[in-house]
């Protein structure tokens, strides 16, 4: 079948080499931001997340940065694996009052590491 | 770990045929979520649900309903199975707080 790759915008590191991958929100009530990881053919992964009220934070290897002023957010993997090749997406929480939230996907870019 | 099962990795369905596809969570989570994954066209919700017997509409839940009867099963229902509903179906569940934790997928396919 169709990879999830296809029609995506591209990163291509090499390996060892850091990688950024960003992603652009546009709504300014969104209070919570997610990184997934998708490899081909299963389900996205989780990898880290960040509240609003930061503006930084970081995992094994990977950094996540927010800035609200431009509302953009970006995920830096340190020493690029060629494991790490996959979709990477960006997802923002947006709570309407009490339990009512939704849960807003980017379209993904597809990071390809080259041995 | 968190871990999000859906009953089946790939299916072939005629079309009118009535599908469900199912999943299931270990981690008491409230909310659970049924998208649809297609190329070009990204994550698209079709329903959620924020508690047992509890559901509302996404983005394009239309041919498609919902069934919670218990906190960690939630199953998605195609009435009549069309061509165009051939896609990736991805189950999720999530605390209030937190993120979703996904399914590894069911690839569906409507002849």
């Amino acid at each position: 079948g169709e990879s999830v790759g296809l029609h995506l915008p591209t990163l291509s590191v090499q390996e060892g080499d850091n990688s950024i991958i960003n992603c652009a929100y546009s709504n300014s009530a969104s209070d919570y931001f997610i990184w997934y990881k998708q490899e081909s053919g299963k389900g996205p992964q989780f990898i880290i997340d960040i509240r609003s009220n930061m503006d930084k934070r970081q995992g094994q290897r990977v950094t996540v940065l927010l800035n609200k002023t431009v509302k953009h957010l970006s995920l830096q993997i340190a020493a690029t694996q060629p494991g790490d090749s996959a979709v990477y997406f960006c997802a923002e929480k947006i709570f309407s009052g009490g339990s009512n939230y939704k849960l807003t996907f980017g379209k993904g870019t597809l990071l390809t590491v080259n041995p | 770990d968190v871990k999000v099962t859906q009953s089946s990795r790939y299916l072939v369905k005629r079309t009118g045929e009535k599908v469900f596809l199912e999943c299931v969570q270990d981690m008491d989570h409230e909310n659970m979520f049924w998208y649809r994954q297609d190329p070009g066209l990204g994550l698209r919700l079709i329903y959620f649900s924020y508690d047992v017997k509890m559901k509302e509409k996404g983005d394009i839940p239309e041919g498609y309903s919902v069934s919670r009867e218990k906190k960690e099963r939630f199953s998605l229902i195609l009435e009549s199975a069309s061509t165009n509903q051939t896609s990736m179906y991805l189950c999720a569940s999530s605390f209030l707080r937190g993120p979703a934790f996904f399914g590894q997928g069911t690839r569906l396919t409507v002849v």
